[in-house]
């Protein structure tokens, strides 16, 4: 069956410790994000990309960086410089572009700090 | 810019009753599009639906229905005869043209089914 794998389900990140979130997608999407999650917060977009080797800054994007090297990959750096990494992140995609299109979610990396 | 506004941050019911989960949202587009994602506890966001602008027809689909009301900016879903498998947080999200085409999502709303 097609769809977003995250892994791992749980992380977590020591002072001052680099950590990378997985995204894999085997549906042939196009644009893929990164969300971040917190209690009563929605999501919040951090990053996003709509083609191979470029990606957009979305709103909250300070303290983590990504690269899109594959369509079907889009991971996701959690820096030393994010100073509240704790939080549920989400990645998605979605089929083409457009607004009609819904997204399709993984089931989510949840980091904690050690 | 767009924006959608969840009030009801959770809402508990007891099984078998009905429940409505409100969604305004603000945009200046004429063409859009509002959609409803559903997250269990497992933590993956689930598509429901999805209505376009120029669409204002309700939906049904089994126990769930959607009123969209372009006259006050609402979109909102009610579950009938809840059960305690719809026990999720319910958000509501909305696109527009006149970006890059990324959602705005609202808050949430967490529902909470007792059997």
């Amino acid at each position: 069956d097609g769809g977003i794998t995250q892994s791992p389900k749980y992380l977590f990140r020591k002072e001052g410790q680099n950590v990378t979130l997985s995204c894999e997608q085997n549906l042939n999407h196009d644009a893929m994000y990164w969300y971040r999650q917190d209690p009563g917060q929605g999501l919040r977009l951090i990053y996003y990309s709509q083609i191979v080797n470029d990606f957009q800054k979305g709103d909250i994007a300070e303290g983590y960086s990504v690269s899109r090297e594959k369509k079907e990959s889009f991971p996701l750096t959690v820096t030393s410089a994010q100073k509240n990494p704790t939080a549920f992140y989400l990645c998605a995609s979605i089929n083409g572009q457009g607004p009609y299109q819904p997204q399709h979610f993984g089931d989510g990396t949840r980091l904690s700090i050690l | 810019a767009q924006k959608v506004t969840q009030a009801q941050t959770e809402i508990s019911v007891v099984e078998k009753e009905d429940v409505t989960l409100d969604c305004v949202y603000e945009t200046r587009d004429t063409t859009y599009y509002l959609f409803w994602y559903k997250q269990p506890p497992s933590g993956e966001l689930v598509f429901l639906i999805r209505r376009n602008s120029f669409d204002e027809q309700n939906e049904i689909s089994g126990r769930y229905s959607w009123n969209f009301q372009k006259s006050t900016s609402s979109f909102n879903f009610t579950i009938t005869a809840s059960q305690v498998v719809d026990s999720a947080v319910y958000f509501c999200a909305l696109s527009d043209t006149g970006g890059s085409y990324i959602p705005t999502f609202g808050r949430g709303t967490s529902l909470i089914v007792h059997p």
